[in-house]
């Protein structure tokens, strides 16, 4: 049984670009959480889905962030317009109910 | 707020010495208490988790026990491997929207041969 996949590693993206981010959780899992380590920090909670829809997602910013979570496929997380600060290490979790997430290896983000 | 406060790293030990890493919380209600780990390259693996007062968890010869009085869940190895260099993790998730994980700031091990 494969865990949490996160694709790509890493991604390098340069100020203003776009940047996608996937992550396949692990078979049988329909709730899926999008985390972000910023530099020295611990993990923040961004946002968490289901199957179509954005349960919570008030750990993320505003402005040129979303994500989604489509009846098929993986979720996606996705930053418009990327600045440097949103350089990170971001982190997807699945699980089969709210308690017991499992992690992927995350997507090392670097805007330059 | 919900917060959790765990030792800076890195701590630097030699091989079969005693691990303490501290982690202390701050909640409302009975939160459940995790440690994660991540080795190098690797994601978060969950190590051990204890969901009330007084729990203990344990998995591979890590401890740690959910103490309410002290707001504390300790994680604790009798002997530490090279093999458990690693970053630790202290989290927590609250009573109500339990899928908002509080993660502490993360303590690097190092176990020198």
């Amino acid at each position: 049984n494969a865990g949490v996949m996160q694709n790509p590693r890493h991604l390098v993206r340069r100020r203003g670009q776009e940047a996608r981010l996937r992550c396949s959780p692990m078979k049988g899992h329909s709730h899926v959480y999008w985390y972000r380590q910023l530099p020295e920090e611990g993990l923040k909670f961004m946002v968490y889905l289901q199957k179509e829809n954005i349960i919570d997602e008030s750990g993320m910013p505003k402005e040129r962030f979303s994500a989604e979570f489509p009846k098929e496929g993986p979720s996606i997380l996705r930053i418009q317009q990327v600045v440097r600060g949103d350089s990170a290490a971001y982190f997807c979790a699945s699980s089969t109910n709210v308690r017991g997430a499992f992690f992927g290896q995350g997507t090392r983000l670097t805007v330059v | 707020g919900n917060s959790v406060t765990q030792m800076e790293g890195p701590v630097t030990l030699s091989e079969e010495a005693f691990l303490t890493i501290n982690c202390t919380y701050t909640a409302t209600g009975y939160p459940s208490l995790f440690w994660y780990v991540q080795y190098p390259g690797e994601g978060l693996q969950l190590l051990l988790k204890a969901t009330k007062a007084d729990d203990k968890g344990s998995n591979k010869g890590f401890e740690a026990t959910y103490r309410k009085e002290t707001t504390s869940f300790h994680l604790e190895k009798g002997s530490v491997q090279v093999s458990d260099s690693a970053v630790y993790f202290c989290a927590l998730a609250p009573t109500s929207g339990t899928y908002k994980y509080i993660f502490g700031t993360g303590t690097r091990l190092k176990v020198l041969a």
